[in-house]
C-alpha cells in the first residue's frame, strides 16, 4: 500500500491523558498537513511541515498540541492532558513528487476522550 | 463568515440523477480548488483538482470553476448509490500559504435505487 497511513485508527482515553498519533506520508512527498476534523465539518487545518521543518502552526493548535517530523519522514501528533474538546478524527495529509499540487489523505485517527 | 461556505444539503436523489454540489468563496488569493469524497469515518479522498476557471471534465464528474463570481461546482451524471457520501470543496491559496487547505462543511449524499 503505498497511501498514507495513520495510527492508531480509534483511540479512547480519559480526560487528562496524554495521546501520540502517528503519520506515515507517501515516500516522496516532502509536504505533510495535519487537520482535526469534528462531526458534520469540514477538515481545519492544525500544521504544515516541509521535509522535517514546522512552518506553519494554526491558532487552532494550542500549547497542550506538538507535532514533529524528525526525519522528514513520518510525523507525530501529541496531544498532553487530553480535553473533551479534543475529541474528533485527526488526519494526516501529504503532496510532493509528481501530484506536487494535490493532497492525499490517510483513513485518520478517531480520538475519543471521556 | 466562513472564507469557504458550502450547499450544506443534505441531498436525496434517485439513481442516474445529475448531481450538482456548489461552494462560494470570499478569499480572492485562493487559486487551487478541490473536490474530495469522505465516506462515513474514512479520510477524505480526491476526486478532481483544478486551478483554473472553466470546466475540468473526468467520467462521471465535471468540476467548474468561475473566479470572477468565487464560485465553484462539482456535477455528477448518472449518479449510483456507490456515490453516496459526502463531499467537499477545498481550496488554496498560493505562495506562502504553503499549500494549506480551506474546506467548505460538506454536503452528505445519498443516491437511493
Amino acid at each position: 500500500d503505498t497511501g498514507v497511513s495513520q495510527n492508531p485508527r480509534h483511540k479512547i482515553t480519559k480526560r487528562g491523558q496524554n495521546v501520540t498519533f502517528r503519520c506515515d506520508p507517501i515516500s516522496e512527498h516532502n509536504r505533510l498537513y495535519w487537520y482535526r476534523q469534528t462531526l458534520g465539518q469540514g477538515p481545519e487545518f492544525l500544521t504544515y511541515f516541509q521535509n522535517e521543518a514546522q512552518l506553519e502552526k494554526s491558532r487552532l493548535l494550542s500549547d497542550r498540541f506538538s507535532a514533529e517530523r524528525p526525519k522528514g519522514s513520518f510525523s507525530t501528533l501529541e496531544i498532553q492532558r487530553t480535553e473533551q474538546g479534543d475529541s474528533a478524527m485527526y488526519l494526516c495529509a501529504s503532496r510532493g513528487g509528481s501530484s506536487y499540487n494535490e493532497q492525499f489523505f490517510g483513513p485518520g485517527t478517531r480520538l475519543t476522550v471521556l | 463568515q466562513k472564507e469557504v461556505e458550502q450547499d450544506p444539503g443534505p441531498l436525496s436523489v434517485p439513481e442516474g440523477a445529475i448531481v450538482s454540489l456548489n461552494c462560494t468563496y470570499s478569499n480572492s488569493a485562493f487559486q487551487y480548488f478541490m473536490w474530495y469524497r469522505q465516506y462515513s469515518r474514512k479520510g477524505p479522498e480526491l476526486l478532481m483538482y483544478t486551478y483554473s476557471s472553466g470546466n475540468k471534465e473526468d467520467g462521471r464528474f465535471t468540476a467548474q470553476v468561475d473566479k470572477s463570481s468565487k464560485y465553484i461546482s462539482l456535477f455528477i451524471r448518472d449518479s449510483q448509490p456507490s456515490d453516496s457520501a459526502t463531499y467537499l470543496c477545498a481550496m488554496s491559496a498560493g505562495g506562502t500559504s504553503y499549500g494549506k487547505l480551506t474546506f467548505g462543511q460538506g454536503t452528505i449524499l445519498t443516491v437511493h435505487p
